[in-house]
């Protein structure tokens, strides 16, 4: 069975640091991979997928991941982290056809003024 | 573009009553999702509703869990009788179609029950 798992429950970086959040699956073939971010009493926000093709992804608000087949990671990154990117992020995959996201467990992040 | 619409957003309740939530999913988009989210997890599929066909009930509880799409748009999930356990958020999902899997969210009825 699928599953996901997002080691770090909370992260706390400082503002204009950069970010990686952790993000590793488990599924037999070339999953869809996805990061969503919620923030407090939101629903949560599409911030990028892969389906295929160039493993690093960009995208909405500066967010970018990597897609690394050998490790079954998909890292979520940031270069420079504003006070505002505090919230929580959930990485999900979709496999099968069931069209089911199964969603890690999710990972806060905290940010330092 | 108006976004999915879900009401309540806050539901107290005590254990044993009925209690519904409402969606109003993308205007077009055909998929809709229920979700549950227990405090300081992701969210977990209830159902999906392609049209107004539930295509994936599997992880639905039916013995108190319920829901439906009537006409293919919005959508009401019910739980009769409520349990403590059943404290959450219920977050509503649609899509264009099952194989973009790029689902909107919307903001969740959270769900407490004393």
């Amino acid at each position: 069975a699928q599953s996901v798992t997002q080691p770090d429950i909370h992260i706390t970086v400082s503002e204009g640091a950069s970010l990686e959040l952790r993000c590793n699956y488990s599924y037999g073939a070339t999953p869809y991979l996805f990061w969503y971010v919620q923030s407090p009493g939101q629903g949560l926000q599409l911030l990028l997928k892969y389906f295929s093709g160039d493993t690093l992804v960009q995208g909405i608000k500066g967010f970018e991941a990597e897609f690394k087949r050998s490790q079954s990671s998909f890292n979520l990154r940031k270069p420079s982290v504003h006070w505002s990117d505090a919230a929580e992020y959930f990485c999900a995959v979709g496999a099968d056809s069931s069209y089911k996201l199964i969603f890690g467990s999710g990972t806060r992040l905290l940010v330092r003024p | 573009e108006a976004g999915v619409v879900q009401s309540p957003r806050y539901k107290i309740i005590e254990k044993k009553q009925p209690v519904a939530f409402w969606c109003n999913p993308i205007s077009g988009h055909n998929t809709l999702y229920w979700y549950l989210q227990n405090l300081g997890q992701g969210p977990e599929l209830l159902i999906r509703y392609e049209n107004e066909e539930a295509v994936d009930d599997s992880q639905l509880p039916k013995d108190r869990f319920s829901a439906e799409r009537l006409k293919g748009v919005d959508s009401t999930l019910k739980i009769q009788p409520a349990e403590l356990g059943d404290s959450a958020v219920y977050l509503c999902a649609s899509s264009l179609s099952p194989d973009s899997y790029e689902q909107y969210f919307g903001p969740g009825t959270r769900l407490t029950v004393t």
